[in-house]
């Protein structure tokens, strides 16, 4: 039973350059979010989809943006890269929307120079 | 938007002694979950608690939840490098949302 996987683990970017970062939920779980996590702090919630689409969203411009698939799987967008973007992007699946149990993939490490 | 305060920001202490750490909340706690992340990975769910005055154990983990003070506490007996770490509280809100706390580092010196 796969778990939850990202890709790509770590990537660089340049400021003003766009990026796209992917997620399979872990097996049966319908329901994706996404969370920001700078160096020495906790994860920030981005937002949440379900039935593809953006249930929740936390306090995140709008050049971060996200989609779910037919399949559940999802994709988070950010354009126009500032040097504060870098940071780990962590993906996390649960049932339906259902809160607190969440499944976390590794991360994917963003570096923005 | 909820706030999650852990205490201490991190943690130094030699294999064997015990620990808490504490999780503080701004508003009323629905939940509280407690994960573990290896420095740099995915978060592991530890424990979820949901009435005040519940109390739960993990081979040498303890969580606590204090519904009354908006308080929680992550217990560690006899620390192992293996605990070494960041701890995170996290909680539901109204909303729906899912907010974590500021993190506790953990280091367990052998």
């Amino acid at each position: 039973d796969a778990g939850v996987t990202q890709s790509p683990t770590h990537l660089i970017k340049t400021r003003g350059q766009q990026v796209t970062l992917r997620c399979s939920p872990k097996s049966g779980h319908d329901t994706v979010s996404w969370y920001q996590q700078a160096l020495g702090q906790g994860p920030q919630f981005i937002f949440q989809y379900y039935e593809e689409e953006e249930r929740q969203r936390g306090n995140f411009p709008d050049r971060f943006s996200g989609h779910q698939f037919p399949n559940y799987s999802s994709e988070l967008n950010v354009n126009a890269l500032l040097l504060g973007d870098s940071a780990l992007y962590l993906c996390a699946s649960s049932f339906r929307d259902a809160t607190g149990e969440l499944f976390f993939g590794e991360g994917s490490r963003l570096t923005v120079l | 938007s909820q706030e999650l305060e852990q205490s201490p920001q991190s943690l130094i202490v030699q294999e064997g002694k015990n620990l808490t750490i504490n999780c503080t909340s701004s508003k009323t706690l629905y939940g509280l979950y407690w994960y573990k992340q290896k420095y740099g990975e995915g978060l592991i769910f530890l424990m979820m608690l949901q009435k005040g005055g519940e109390e739960k154990s993990h081979e040498k983990i303890t969580a606590k939840l204090d519904e009354k003070k908006q308080q929680s506490s992550l217990h560690i007996t006899a620390s192992q490098p293996s605990h070494a770490g960041i701890y995170l509280c996290g909680a539901d809100s109204p909303g729906n949302q899912f907010y974590f706390g500021t993190g506790t580092s953990l280091t367990v010196i052998p």
